[in-house]
């Protein structure tokens, strides 16, 4: 079992609509999550980091953490023909960082 | 502010050649780590650099890679011999260290990578 599970997609969504991007982490030990984005052939950007419990939003990205249940979740509203990426789901319960295998977004005019 | 950089962006090598892999972190940043995503595969830790200290070497597969970050400032990453599985983009990032105590609040910011060919 990897230690950090996404669908690696790709999720298609048209433009304007809510995509919903999902991780799993097996580690009870993790602490802090994060959703970096990586173009293709660009380097990972951090999108959003969440450490407790509940929703964190950022502008048009929420991000949702459930320790309970071992998932760790993006919500992208009005999504964008740019939000297309790759996202990438990491967990760190001390320093390095753990990814998932990512998730390609297909967001479509 | 400049972000990390990395060089060379691609190399191209033979099997058993040598390969040297150079990252310069943010200025300021203590915190320097090492990452390779093979083809088809999640992006893995391989160390960790805190100034000039090894943190954690781990994630290093074997005695093949070596690195080095001496002066607490740029590292590089050797891999002599190279073999056929060293192939994939070996990525670099820095952090500045958590502000709260708690390490998992500490962003750790991506270089562009480096795209290891060994044929």
């Amino acid at each position: 079992q990897k230690e950090v599970e996404q669908n690696s997609g790709p999720l298609s969504v048209p433009e304007g609509a809510i995509a919903s991007l999902n991780c799993t982490y097996s580690d009870r030990g993790s602490q802090s999550f994060f959703w970096y984005r990586q173009y293709s052939g660009k380097s990972p950007e951090l999108i959003m980091s969440i450490y407790s419990n509940g929703d964190k939003e950022d502008g048009r990205f929420t991000a949702q953490l459930n320790k309970a249940s071992q998932y760790v979740s993006l919500l992208i509203r009005d999504s964008q023909p740019s939000d297309s990426a790759t996202y990438l789901c990491a967990a760190t319960g001390f320093q390095k960082l753990v990814f998932g295998t990512g998730t390609r977004l297909l967001v479509s005019p | 502010e400049a972000g990390v950089t990395q060089f060379p962006s691609h190399s191209v090598i033979e099997k058993g050649q040598t390969v040297t892999l150079r990252c310069d972190p943010i200025s300021g940043h203590d915190n320097l780590y090492w990452y390779r995503r093979v083809m088809g595969k999640e992006i893995k830790f391989l160390l960790h650099f805190v100034k000039e200290s090894k943190q954690d070497e781990s994630g290093m597969p074997n005695n093949r890679f070596l690195a080095e970050r001496t002066g607490g400032t740029y590292s590089t990453l050797k891999v002599q011999p190279a073999e056929l599985e060293d192939s994939g983009v070996y990525f670099c990032a820095s952090s500045q260290g958590p502000t709260s105590g708690a390490w998992g609040t500490d962003t750790q910011y991506f270089g562009p990578g480096t795209r290891l060919t060994v044929l």
